[in-house]
């Protein structure tokens, strides 16, 4: 088992929709999670973090983290078409490894106008 | 513009010559990561920086990829005798060592060879 897994998608909703985004990770004692938008081509870029069970909010973006069930999500609000991208979800792991995020492969996001 | 910068944002060489990658960080942040991402693949660590000192290095990573960080502040990633297998993006990272530990990335180096 990887230890942050992400279905790869492509994951299709229409411009307007609520586009949910989902991760998986192995490690109890994960501590931090980040959700990164990646357009082709470009580098990696930080929407949100995420460290306290429940849902952190920002703007049409909100994470929410489950301890218990070991995921954590993305929910964007009003999808729009220049949403369209790869979204990378990421964790630190246990506070002995709290060095280096562990990434997923990523899922690929369209959003039909 | 205070972000994360990397240069050459393009290098295109012939198999076997060595190529250096710079990265700026962000000024406050004392960390500095450096990945390698090909496509379709999330990015793979290869070594961090805490100021000066190097305190991780990927077991993936051959002993022709070396990085330093002299003064704590700016970094360089060589690769010496460059392989076909070492063409992909080359993303630089930056954080600070308390709080969350977010990691603000710079544009990337696109490494081709040929």
């Amino acid at each position: 088992q990887k230890e942050v897994e992400q279905n790869s998608g492509p994951l299709s909703v229409p411009e307007g929709a609520i586009a949910s985004l989902n991760c998986t990770y192995s490690d109890r004692g994960s501590q931090s999670f980040f959700w990164y938008r990646q357009y082709s081509g470009k580098s990696p870029e930080l929407i949100m973090f995420i460290y306290s069970n429940g849902d952190k909010e920002d703007g049409r973006f909100t994470a929410q983290l489950n301890k218990a069930s070991q995921y954590v999500s993305l929910l964007i609000r009003d999808s729009q078409p220049s949403d369209s991208a790869t979204y990378l979800c990421a964790a630190i792991l246990n506070a002995g490894n709290n060095r280096k995020l562990i990434w997923g492969l990523g899922t690929s996001l369209a959003v039909n106008p | 513009d205070t972000g994360v910068s990397q240069d050459p944002r393009h290098k295109i060489t012939k198999r076997g010559q060595n190529v250096t990658f710079r990265c700026d960080p962000i000024s406050e942040h004392n960390r500095l990561y450096w990945y390698r991402q090909t496509l379709g693949q999330g990015p793979e660590f290869l070594t961090y920086f805490q100021n000066e000192a190097q305190l991780e290095k990927s077991r993936l990573l051959s002993d022709r990829f070396s990085a330093e960080r002299p003064k704590g502040s700016f970094s360089t990633l060589e690769i010496q005798r460059t392989e076909q297998g070492d063409s992909a993006m080359y993303l630089c990272a930056s954080s600070l060592s308390g709080g969350p530990k977010e990691q603000y990335f710079g544009p990337g180096t696109r490494l081709t060879v040929t």
